[in-house]
């Protein structure tokens, strides 16, 4: 199906462990984007990209890596996760090429992590 | 660097009163504006957006908003809100650029009574 897929939908995990959040996108968007949601933060950017083999850091990239070898996937790895990981972690592509009114961010269905 | 201020953090309403949302941003340089809605345990949906032209904006499920440039505000309405809107509401705000960032508010928790 078209879209923007995550996986897992649900994890729980231990701490210091090494965990990777999968993202995958069909309509090849330029763009991708890592986000946190917490309870009173709304959204935070972790990482995002704008082309294979081009990421950078967003908000809160500390204790998070990522990597974009092909343009459809966008992986997101906690290198040794820590209780304050515990988030929903989102998914989002856009596309800002081409026309204005063509703008625009779709996100997946998000990923429940906790870190006991 | 852009940032987004949701004046409210819940908004309690009874069913089929209006409603508006608070957005305030600040920025240096033009900005593209957005509203996403969360219903319970789902990923987020576009509401609406304002790129560029008229200030006002409608949207999807009777929503509109409107920009203020001179406020810095893209305040979020409904005249009529049903018990189906109740779901967590987010402001975000993006550079007229090709850097695609999206900067998100703290987000407001619309609770529709019946």
């Amino acid at each position: 199906d078209a879209g923007i897929t995550q996986s897992p939908r649900y994890k729980i995990t231990e701490t210091g462990r090494q965990v990777t959040l999968m993202c995958h996108q069909t309509w090849s968007h330029s763009y991708m984007f890592w986000y946190r949601q917490d309870l009173g933060h709304g959204l935070r950017l972790i990482y995002y990209s704008a082309a294979a083999d081009i990421t950078d850091k967003g908000e809160v990239p500390d204790g998070y890596v990522v990597s974009r070898s092909k343009t459809e996937n966008f992986p997101l790895t906690l290198e040794s996760a820590t209780r304050s990981q515990t988030s929903v972690y989102f998914c989002a592509s856009s596309e800002t090429r081409g026309t204005v009114e063509s703008y625009g961010y779709t996100f997946g269905s998000g990923t429940r992590l906790t870190v006991v | 660097a852009q940032s987004v201020t949701q004046l409210d953090s819940q908004v309690p309403v009874f069913e089929e009163a209006p409603v508006e949302l608070r957005c305030n941003y600040s920025s240096s340089v033009s900005v593209y504006l957005f509203w996403y809605v969360q219903y319970p345990n789902q990923g987020l949906q576009l509401l609406l957006k304002y790129l560029s032209g008229s200030t006002l904006v409608k949207g999807i499920n009777g929503f509109e908003a409107e920009f203020n440039k001179s406020q810095t505000s893209f305040h979020l309405r409904k005249p009529s809100v049903h018990i189906s809107d109740t779901a967590e509401y987010f402001c975000a705000v993006s550079r007229v650029s090709n850097t695609g960032k999206l900067i998100f508010g703290q987000g407001t928790t619309l609770q529709v009574k019946p």
